[in-house]
């Protein structure tokens, strides 16, 4: 069965500064992998997502993730955070053998953006 | 577009009641998932529904239950429920034709039904 860590219950950074969540899975073969934001009140937006080939993928809002198998991780970075970035990200594993519709999500990372 | 839609938004109920939530997923998907959200158990995966039938179930009692339309509309009920039912529970649809083994179809969520047992 898959798992997911994020480390970081909260995180907060100044506005300009930049960011990088953290997520390591367990899974025995090949994970999908994707990161979600969640803003108070709202669903889950998804950020971007992993399947397979080139390990550094690009996502919305200026974010990207990259996968790297031999630390079972896939950590979120983005360059310049915005005051309106400020939201939870779940990283979510799921198993190629069921698709990419069941989910295991981490407990998720609060992100707070200093002015 | 529209995104996916969750009626109601917000729901009080009474411990025992039971409830049922409704979403209508994006058009044209026919894949539908349904995620609770707590505090303390996170977000954990219900069940999916692909063409009117349960395809994956997670590990929840049989109180909670689903169903799917022929539209791909779907609703879960929730019977006899108690105070640990209190969540924020998560609708999301995909646009897999061929949901399972390869699937990358991701899921698009809806804004969730509160629910809240008193």
């Amino acid at each position: 069965a898959q798992s997911v860590t994020q480390p970081d219950i909260h995180i907060t950074v100044s506005e300009g500064a930049s960011l990088e969540l953290r997520c390591n899975y367990s899974y025995g073969a090949t994970p999908y992998l994707f990161w979600y934001v969640q803003s108070p009140g709202q669903g889950l937006q998804l950020l971007l997502k992993y399947f397979s080939g080139d390990t550094l993928v690009q996502g919305i809002k200026g974010f990207e993730a990259e996968f790297k198998r031999s630390q079972s991780s896939f950590n979120l970075r983005k360059p310049s955070v915005h005051w309106s970035d400020a939201a939870e990200y779940f990283c979510a594993v799921g198993a190629e053998t069921q698709g990419a519709q069941k989910l295991v999500f981490g407990q998720g990372t609060r992100l707070t953006i200093n002015p | 577009k529209a995104g996916v839609t969750q009626t109601p938004r917000y729901l009080i109920k009474t411990r025992g009641q039971q409830v049922t939530l409704s979403c209508s997923p994006i058009s044209g998907h026919r894949s539908v998932s349904w995620y609770q959200q707590t505090p303390g158990q996170g977000l954990q995966f219900l069940f999916e529904y692909f063409s009117e039938t349960q395809r994956n179930k997670g590990n929840f009692p049989g109180r909670f239950s689903g169903r799917q339309f022929s539209n791909s509309r779907s609703e879960m009920n929730v019977s006899t429920l108690e105070l640990g039912d209190s969540a924020l529970y998560l609708c999301a649809s995909s646009s897999s034709l061929t949901p399972g083994q390869g699937d990358r179809s991701p899921l698009h969520f809806g804004n969730g039904t509160r629910l809240t047992v008193t």
